[in-house]
C-alpha cells in the first residue's frame, strides 16, 4: 500500500525559530493535507494542497505541493508556545468523484523550549 | 454541536463486552470514515462510507462492526475486542464532489482500553 515518510520525527527548538517538516511518498497523491494534533483531540486541519506546485500560506504557516506529486513540506515562522504538538501530513490518491480515505505519515513532534 | 463529535470521549471494556461508539457530523458531509491511532504508528483507515454506503473496509477484523445509518451518524460497534485493540478511534467526514478534491475533518477520539 501507499506509504508516506515524514520526517524529522522529532524537533526541539527555541521560540521564535522557524520550523520545517515533509513528507515524501513513493506514489503520486492527488491532494495533500498537514493536520496538528493535540494530546487527548483529534487531528485538526492546517493547509490542504490540491494542486501539484501549489504554495499555500495560512498566517505562520506555509505548505507547498510538490511538483512531482511525490512530496510536500510545512513551514512554521517565529514558532510560539501553542505550536507545540504533533504535525502529520497525509494524501488521498483519488482523482475525486468519490471517498477515499487518508494516508497519513507517522507525524513530526515539535516541542518549544522557552 | 459543531463540527465533528464523538462519543464516548473514553471507555474501558472488557474482552466479553460489546460496545458502541457513535460519531455525528454536523457539517452536511456525504461521507464518514473510521480511523485508528495507535502510540507509535501512522492513523489507519479502517472504513469508508459514501453516502451511507461502505466503499472501504480495510482489512479490518469482523469483531468491529460499522453502521451508517445516514449520512449524518456513524457507528462502531465493538465485541470481543482483544487488548491490543486499545488505541484511539477517530472518526472523520468530507464533502465528495464529482471529479473534485475533498477535505477531512476529524473529531475528538474515543479513547478505548480493552482489559
Amino acid at each position: 500500500g501507499q506509504q508516506l515518510n515524514q520526517s524529522p520525527q522529532s524537533m526541539f527548538i527555541q521560540e521564535g525559530e522557524d520550523v520545517s517538516m515533509n513528507c515524501t511518498s513513493s506514489s503520486i497523491f492527488n491532494t495533500w493535507l498537514w493536520y496538528k494534533q493535540d494530546p487527548g483531540e483529534g487531528p485538526v486541519l492546517l493547509i490542504a494542497l490540491y494542486k501539484a506546485g501549489e504554495l499555500t500560506s495560512n498566517g505562520r504557516l506555509t505548505a507547498q505541493f510538490g511538483i512531482t506529486r511525490k512530496d510536500s513540506f510545512l513551514n512554521i515562522s517565529a514558532s510560539i508556545p501553542s505550536d507545540v504538538g504533533i504535525y502529520f501530513c497525509a494524501g488521498t490518491g483519488m482523482e475525486g468523484g468519490g471517498a477515499d480515505g487518508l494516508t497519513f505519515g507517522k507525524g513530526t513532534h515539535l516541542i518549544i523550549q522557552p | 454541536e459543531t463540527g465533528v463529535t464523538q462519543t464516548p470521549r473514553h471507555l474501558v471494556m472488557g474482552m466479553t463486552n460489546k460496545k458502541s461508539l457513535k460519531c455525528e457530523q454536523h457539517l452536511g458531509h456525504n461521507a464518514m470514515y473510521w480511523y485508528k491511532q495507535s502510540a507509535k504508528k501512522p492513523l489507519e483507515l479502517m472504513f469508508v462510507y459514501n453516502f451511507k454506503e461502505q466503499t472501504e473496509n480495510n482489512s479490518v477484523p469482523s469483531r468491529f462492526s460499522p453502521e451508517c445509518p445516514n449520512s449524518s451518524h456513524l457507528f462502531l460497534h465493538l465485541h470481543t475486542l482483544q487488548p491490543e485493540d486499545s488505541a484511539l478511534y477517530l472518526c472523520a467526514s468530507s464533502q465528495v464532489l464529482a471529479g473534485g478534491p475533498e477535505t477531512q475533518y476529524f473529531g475528538p477520539g474515543t479513547r478505548l482500553l480493552v482489559l
